[in-house]
């Protein structure tokens, strides 16, 4: 069974560009939920998608966007970065959504330095 | 908004010593999942309670999920170096969506 794997692992940008973050699904699971650790806090949730939708969203601005594929697969889009971006961008997978929620399966997260 | 407050935030104990996390809401979750987190690593799940006032046990692990489901305790009889982490706790409203974290409290244990 393949686990959680995101892509890159480290990132550096420059305020004001844009990132495109991976996350590729643990086999057989079909939601995939992004949130978003700074450094010492718990991890704040970002959005939710479920057959290639969004489904539920937390509180952070549009320029954070996402995709969700037909393998299950996502990334996440966040524009117009800010210095306060910088955290550790973590992707879970999870499956049998419209059975009721299920355990989250992590990845190891994207580190994204903003300077 | 549902917040879940964790205390203590930091804590370095020894080998062998026993301690509590706790994690206080004032909203009622479905649901509420512990997690460990280790550097470098993403969240890894240990438990998850769902029953007003259960208790699950793993190992040395003792998880309680309080009568009204708005808060837990994770206890830790004889910690060990390979206890040493991030623990977090989660909880689920229930509709599948989203899981809201608390603050985190990190350990460590010495030799």
């Amino acid at each position: 069974e393949t686990g959680v794997t995101q892509s890159p692992t480290h990132l550096i940008k420059t305020r004001g560009q844009q990132v495109t973050l991976r996350c590729s699904s643990q086999s057989g699971h079909n939601t995939v939920s992004w949130y978003q650790q700074a450094l010492g806090q718990g991890p704040q949730f970002i959005f939710q998608y479920y057959r290639e939708e969004e489904n539920g969203r937390g509180n952070f601005p549009p320029r954070f966007s996402g995709l969700q594929f037909p393998n299950y697969s996502s990334e996440l889009n966040v524009n117009a970065l800010e210095l306060d971006d910088s955290a550790l961008y973590l992707c879970a997978s999870s499956r049998n959504r419209d059975r009721g929620s299920s355990p989250l399966h992590f990845g190891n997260g994207t580190r994204l330095t903003v300077t | 908004t549902q917040l879940l407050e964790q205390s203590p935030q930091f804590l370095s104990i020894q080998e062998g010593e026993n301690l509590t996390v706790y994690c206080n809401s004032s909203s009622v979750f479905s649901s509420l999942q512990w997690y460990r987190q280790e550097p470098g690593e993403g969240p890894v799940l240990l438990v998850t309670v769902v029953t007003g006032g259960e208790v699950k046990k793993l190992k040395r692990l003792t998880f309680q999920f309080g009568d009204a489901r708005k808060d837990s305790s994770l206890h830790i009889t004889a910690a060990q170096p390979g206890d040493t982490g991030l623990y977090l706790c989660a909880g689920d409203d229930g509709t599948a969506s989203k899981l809201t974290f608390g603050t985190g409290t990190r350990l460590q244990v010495t030799l």
